[in-house]
């Protein structure tokens, strides 16, 4: 079955340091891989996207996100976080439906606490 | 990028009664989603609109509790029948950007209650 897997529920870390939200898929086929942030309350935002070539992506906020083919991945990453960062972030990858057309399945999110 | 409108932004229901939700987009657009975010949870897709056909819903979901139309290729709606206080969730219209290439754009969603 294809499915999104965020093997962290919970991830806190220091104002200032690097941080990383795991992703890993299982799709049949050429990935189509997406971050989107949540902030309270609200709606989805988009971060990046992998579709193709490079495999280190660079999206929104200063996010980048890291596609590693072998290991089915697509971890997220940050060089310095902010306080501001502090959401849930959901991993989620377009799969090919059975009636031929696209859709988008999302993992169970990570929540993010960036500690002042 | 494609905007989205969502209508309500939240309401609160009695048990029994139905809500539609609207979703209005600024650009036609051949896919429309919705999603439902249930507290805690990820999303979960509901089923998926083209204009012209009959949504195609997904697993464990029925037309008969979530009807959806799909008039023309900027609007579609989501009702929920015969709520319960299960239904109380975050429910969020999408649309993909470039046939998905460029990613998918979301609403700011409805958040209902249902007491």
């Amino acid at each position: 079955a294809q499915s999104v897997a965020q093997p962290e529920d919970q991830v806190n870390v220091a104002e200032g340091n690097p941080l990383t939200v795991k992703c890993t898929y299982s799709v049949s086929g050429n990935p189509y891989l997406f971050w989107y942030v949540q902030y309270p309350n609200r709606g989805l935002q988009f971060l990046l996207k992998y579709i193709t070539g490079d495999n280190l992506v660079k999206g929104s906020y200063g996010f980048e996100a890291e596609f590693n083919k072998s290991q089915t991945s697509f971890h997220l990453k940050k060089p310095s976080a902010l306080v501001s960062d502090s959401a849930l972030y959901f991993c989620a990858v377009r799969v090919r439906a059975k009636t031929s057309y696209d859709k988008v399945i999302f993992g169970p999110g990570t929540s993010l606490s960036v500690i002042p | 990028s494609a905007v989205i409108s969502q209508k309500p932004s939240r309401d609160i229901c009695q048990r029994g009664t139905s809500l539609t939700i609207q979703c209005q987009v600024d650009s036609q657009v051949t896919m429309m989603f919705w999603y439902r975010q249930q507290p805690g949870q990820s999303l979960t897709l509901i089923a998926t609109a083209n204009q012209g056909s009959e949504a195609t819903y997904e697993s464990g979901f029925v037309i008969d509790k979530f009807p959806i139309s799909r008039p023309n290729l900027t609007f579609s709606t989501l009702t929920v029948s015969n709520m319960s206080p299960e239904d109380s969730s975050l429910y969020l219209c999408s649309v993909a950007l470039g046939n998905g290439l460029d990613g998918y754009t979301f609403g700011s969603g409805t958040r209902l209650t249902v007491v």
